[in-house]
């Protein structure tokens, strides 16, 4: 299996530009997740799908960013407009139906707002 | 609010010590703890505990719960220097749903 997969691994851009981050989950894996890890806020959880539905998105910080699972395969993450607060690691990881507490990271998307 | 705090924050370490990392907990219907490994890129899953007492292993890693005390310990033992890392603990509080409260994590570094 190829595990989670996520795009770009590194992403530099200006404030006020969009950024989208993208995820593949493993396949049959029926939630997905959005972290950020930044070394102030250690790993925190920004929303999580089920079934391609988002079920929780209470750690979205603002509404600069928003989330979309449009089938079972692909998840975007986009900030828009972009902030120099927002330079973080982001993973997406992906948890099995019976076995939805182990969870599956991604490599991580750095991003880096200049 | 679910918590769930490590100590100790970091750890300095030689090769061939033993190291306990701990890590408590606060929250709603407590259903499962999982210890991470998390080295320069993403986190690598250890362990799943579920139930008191019953200590699972992994080579030189073991980890145990108390879910009296509302704590879980992480041991390495004979530590290398491939052990450096970031141990993360998290736990799955309240529902029937797939959220994770994550720790602030544990640094060990381990020197030759």
């Amino acid at each position: 299996d190829a595990g989670v997969i996520q795009s770009p691994r590194h992403e530099v851009t200006e404030m006020g530009q969009e950024v989208t981050l993208r995820c593949k989950p493993i396949s049959g894996h029926d939630y997905l997740f959005w972290y950020r890890q930044t070394m102030m806020r250690g790993l925190e959880l920004l929303i999580y799908f089920n079934n391609n539905v988002p079920i929780d998105d209470s750690g979205m910080p603002e509404d600069r960013f928003s989330a979309k699972m449009p089938n079972a395969s692909f998840s975007t993450l986009k900030i828009q407009p972009s902030e120099p607060r927002d330079s973080a690691v982001y993973f997406c990881a992906s948890s099995l139906i019976g076995l939805r507490d182990t969870q599956y990271f991604g490599p991580g998307t750095r991003l880096t707002v200049l | 609010e679910d918590k769930v705090v490590q100590s100790p924050l970091s750890l300095v370490v030689h090769e061939g010590d033993t190291v306990t990392l701990n890590c408590s907990y606060e929250v709603t219907n407590f259903r499962s703890l999982l210890w991470y490994k998390q080295e320069k890129k993403a986190p690598t899953f250890l362990f799943m505990l579920t139930s008191s007492g019953i200590e699972k292993k992994s080579g030189r890693l073991s980890s145990i719960l108390d879910k009296k005390e509302l704590f879980s310990i992480l041991n390495i033992t004979a530590t290398q220097t491939g052990d450096s890392a970031v141990y993360l603990c998290a736990v799955r509080g309240s529902g029937n749903t797939g959220k994770l409260i994550f720790g602030q994590g544990t640094t060990l570094q381990v020197k030759p």
